[in-house]
């Protein structure tokens, strides 16, 4: 079974410029995460979908940060403009279900350096 | 929101036992407690799940009291491929019926030889 693939593995840029995240959920999840992990730290939850809709984006910040789930399949991650502290693993992950209990299988991660 | 509480590192031999207990004294009815592992430059794996008394699988045991305000993960025999950071989560289940995972630092686990 293919696990959650996410592209680029690694990215740097500029403060300021712009970057997008991809990400391929395994087959048949309808549920897709995408978490904010900074070094030394455990993931954090930015947004949270259901298919193409948004279930929780509370810690997402909205000034900068942007996701989308066309179709309910792929996702896409993107921060315009990034700011020094945005420098983090971006991963994302997927599972069959919401409730309790679920397992969340996690890509491995878009590592983001901002200059 | 359920608060967990572990140790932020632990130290063990190959062939050794190892138990990481996790606190999480404000846990709901409806919440389950999972274990993730995660190596350098991966994602968290999910380890082991449960909801009380005890769970096994071919990689650990869960062991949770009656109260489920704790919960302890068993690592048999482990060896240096062992060496990780261990997260204890308690899933949030909010309406709606969706769950959200909260990360908190996790246990960094050494294994020497």
């Amino acid at each position: 079974e293919a696990g959650v693939a996410q592209s680029p593995r690694y990215k740097i840029i500029e403060k300021r410029q712009s970057v997008a995240f991809w990400c391929n959920p395994i087959s048949g999840h309808a549920t897709l995460y995408w978490y904010q992990q900074i070094l030394g730290q455990g993931p954090k939850l930015l947004i949270q979908f259901q298919n193409n809709g948004v279930v929780d984006d509370s810690q997402l910040p909205k000034d900068r940060f942007s996701a989308e789930r066309l179709k309910g399949v792929d996702s896409t991650l993107k921060i315009q403009p990034a700011k020094l502290e945005d420098s983090a693993v971006y991963l994302c992950a997927s599972s069959l279900r919401t409730g309790n209990p679920n397992e969340q299988f996690f890509g491995p991660g878009t590592r983001l350096t901002v200059l | 929101l359920a608060k967990t509480t572990q140790p932020i590192s632990m130290d063990s031999y190959e062939g050794q036992e190892v138990n990481i207990t996790c606190s999480h004294n404000n846990i709901a009815t409806n919440d389950y407690i999972t274990w993730y592992q995660q190596f350098p430059s991966q994602g968290p794996r999910f380890i082991i799940q449960g909801y009380k008394t005890k769970v096994t699988n071919e990689v650990a045991s869960l062991f949770i009291p009656a109260d489920r305000k704790s919960s302890t993960l068993s690592l048999p025999r482990v060896s240096l491929s062992d060496t990780a950071v261990y997260y204890c989560l308690v899933g949030v289940f909010y309406s709606g019926g969706y769950n959200k995972l909260i990360f908190g630092a996790g246990t960094r686990l050494a294994v020497h030889p």
